[in-house]
């Protein structure tokens, strides 16, 4: 079975830029999350997705990131315009269902690196 | 609110030996609890979770960790660590009944030296 895909692997820019990224969740996984993980610190949740809907996404800087999940399968992630502190390593990750018993799944996840 | 502290950043110890990685959290209701791992340049995996039922749990290689609700901790347990184990290992809670997203703490990364 293949595992939760991130795209890309690493990604370099400038402040003020724009970057996206992509995630393809495990097939048939119905909720999709993304997370942002600083250097030192634990993945902190931007925004869980169920299907196509939003369920969650109070942590989400909704004035420079945004997401979509548009036919409920992959993911877009992106950041408009890049700020220095925005530099972290996004973590994707899928679960069959929300909830503490179903066991999220995650990628391997895109280091940001914004100069 | 939830939130996990993770009481040591880095933990050396040797091939064969044994190992602890404590974790303590917070909570004002009951919790579920979790570790994962961090290979470099991977993603997080799950070792083992606590949900409900017996409070000591057993994981994927060779990881057990017990769940010790008077002392708010669920410390990271494995008798003999590889060279493989060196890694990152994140404790994380979620509150039953709530959003059921986990609330990491910051990890403890585990060097096994030869």
């Amino acid at each position: 079975e293949a595992g939760v895909a991130q795209s890309p692997r690493y990604k370099i820019i400038e402040k003020r830029q724009s970057v996206a990224f992509w995630c393809n969740p495990i097939s048939g996984h119905a909720t999709l999350y993304w997370y942002q993980q600083i250097l030192g610190q634990g993945p902190k949740l931007l925004i869980q997705f169920q299907n196509n809907g939003v369920v969650d996404d109070s942590q989400l800087p909704k004035d420079r990131f945004s997401a979509e999940r548009l036919k409920g399968v992959d993911s877009t992630l992106k950041i408009q315009p890049a700020k220095l502190e925005d530099s972290a390593v996004y973590l994707c990750a899928s679960s069959l269902a929300p909830g503490a018993y179903n066991e999220q799944f995650f990628g391997p996840g895109t280091r940001l690196t914004v100069l | 609110a939830q939130s996990v502290t993770q009481l040591d950043s880095q933990v050396p110890v040797f091939e064969e030996a044994p190992v602890e990685l404590r974790c303590n959290y917070s909570s004002s209701v009951s919790v579920y609890l979790f570790w994962y791992v961090q290979y470099p340049n991977q993603g997080l995996q799950l070792l083992l979770k606590y949900l409900s039922g017996s409070t000591l749990v057993k994981g994927i290689n060779g990881f057990e960790a017990e769940f010790n609700k008077s002392q708010t901790s669920f410390h990271l347990r494995k008798p003999s660590v590889h060279i493989s184990d060196t890694a990152e290992y994140f404790c994380a809670v979620s509150e039953v009944g709530g959003s059921y997203i986990p609330t990491f703490g910051r990890g403890t990364s585990l060097i096994v030296h030869p």
